[in-house]
């Protein structure tokens, strides 16, 4: 299985912040990767698939990046809302595996 | 707007097999080219992938499920499903259907099982 890491595994910052989230696969998984905002009691939320597309409705604030093993997730400009939970997962190939998640909570 | 929207009973006896129900408003789920997942989460923990199927029927597993899961699909009825055998207390989470890659998701039913 492709065993995807997260860093930081939490992190506090304050609106108007950037932040930045990274998320590393064992192997090269080219660009399918794909990252998730799940606020507390609701489902997983798509904001980014294939590295870097962001999906409609998303504010442009979340962009992503990355290729083969490493990939990052930048909020430009923390708003109250984005403060949840965030997971990449590997869509390269199955079993498909999900990071541990990174938690951004309020400073 | 494609919705999805998860059915099933809450509570399953040990041993016996869970049996959860996608179905799709908004869009053909036959048409369009999607892969179909089964996911769930643990309360408090991660997201772990189960299954997922193609509109042709072709489908794929975890294999940590050591065969105990099963996906499939009713087009007629615009829903996919799945069943996992012998389910113990681990099996307990919040089951998930979506599309893949760009959603969207259900919003989730929880499992418990107990006697």
């Amino acid at each position: 299985d492709i065993e995807m890491t997260q860093s930081p595994s939490s992190l506090s910052a304050s609106v108007g912040d950037r932040v930045t989230i990274t998320c590393r696969a064992s192997q090269s998984i080219s660009n399918y990767l794909i990252w998730y905002q799940q606020k507390s009691g609701e489902a997983p939320k798509v904001l980014i698939y294939a590295t870097s597309s962001l999906q409609s409705g998303v504010p442009p604030r979340f962009s992503g990046s990355g290729s083969g093993t490493d990939f990052t997730l930048t909020i430009s400009t923390l708003q109250p809302e984005d403060f949840a939970t965030y997971y990449c997962q590997q869509s390269y190939g199955t079993p498909f595996t999900f990071g541990p998640g990174t938690k951004v909570d309020i400073k | 707007q494609v919705q999805l929207q998860e059915s099933g009973p809450g509570l399953v006896k040990p041993s016996q097999t869970l049996s959860l129900t996608c179905t799709v408003s908004g869009g053909s789920i036959s048409s369009g080219g999607y892969y179909w997942s089964w996911i769930r989460q643990p309360a408090g923990k991660g997201l772990e992938w189960i299954a997922r199927i193609y509109t042709s029927g072709t489908t794929y597993y975890n294999p940590s499920l050591r065969s105990r899961a099963t996906i499939s699909l009713d087009t007629s009825r615009n829903q996919f499903s799945l069943t996992l055998s012998f389910v113990t207390a681990a099996d307990t989470a919040v089951y998930y259907c979506a599309r893949d890659a760009m959603g969207p998701w259900g919003q989730g039913t929880l499992v418990i099982v107990s006697s």
